[in-house]
């Protein structure tokens, strides 16, 4: 039974690029959600994924925005990079009504 | 927001040692996890336990929601117990929202 994946592992960006992270949910879980870790801190919750849509959105710009596939993946996007996008991006899923969520190993993004 | 403080920040063991983190939330919760970050990043379910206790091996973990903490318990800690501890919550009219602490990192010395 795989576990929730993300790819890439790591990615290295300049200012005012735009990247694309990517997410598969642990098998027969359809809700996706996306965390942001700066160094030394605990991870921040950026959206979820349920059902290709939006769900809940935390406190994070326009810049950041997701989409979710009908196989329950998931994509992250964030535009015009700033320094300060550089984080460890984390993704969890979780099935309908349950709330236990399982996160995939992280993306390192590094903006120089 | 809800709003939730682990203590301590820093935790150095000698290997044998027992331990307790705790975790405070400022709100009810319908959702509490803990999770183990290692050197790697990679977060790993220890518990799911928005109330009870509950043992997992060497781990047990304890929360109390009408008094808002949670504890997690580590016994015998060993070198690959090293890492970052978290607590995680959601509240109870909001459960797309998982707030996590600050953590405790903890260092087991051989």
């Amino acid at each position: 039974d795989a576990g929730v994946t993300q790819s890439p592992t790591h990615l290295i960006k300049t200012r005012g690029q735009q990247v694309t992270l990517r997410c598969s949910p642990k098998s027969g879980h359809d809700t996706v959600s996306w965390y942001q870790q700066a160094l030394g801190q605990g991870p921040q919750f950026i959206f979820q994924y349920y059902e290709e849509e939006e769900r809940q959105r935390g406190n994070f710009p326009d810049r950041f925005s997701g989409h979710q596939f009908p196989n329950y993946s998931s994509e992250l996007n964030v535009n015009a990079l700033l320094l300060g996008d550089s984080a460890l991006y984390l993704c969890a899923s979780s099935r309908t009504n349950t709330d236990t969520q399982y996160f995939g190993p992280g993306t390192r993004l590094t903006v120089l | 927001g809800i709003q939730v403080e682990q203590s301590p920040p820093d935790l150095i063991l000698q290997e044998g040692a027992n331990s307790t983190l705790r975790c405070n939330f400022s709100d009810s919760v319908n959702n509490l996890q803990w999770f183990h970050q290692n050197p790697w990043g990679q977060l790993i379910n220890l518990f799911y336990i928005p109330s009870g206790t509950k043992q997992n091996g060497r781990l047990s973990a304890t929360t109390v929601a009408t008094e808002r903490y949670s504890l997690l318990y580590i016994s015998s800690s060993q070198t690959t117990d090293s890492g970052v501890y978290f607590c995680a919550v959601e509240r109870s009219y909001n459960n797309n929202d998982m707030r996590f602490g600050a953590g405790t990192r903890l260092t087991v010395k051989p």
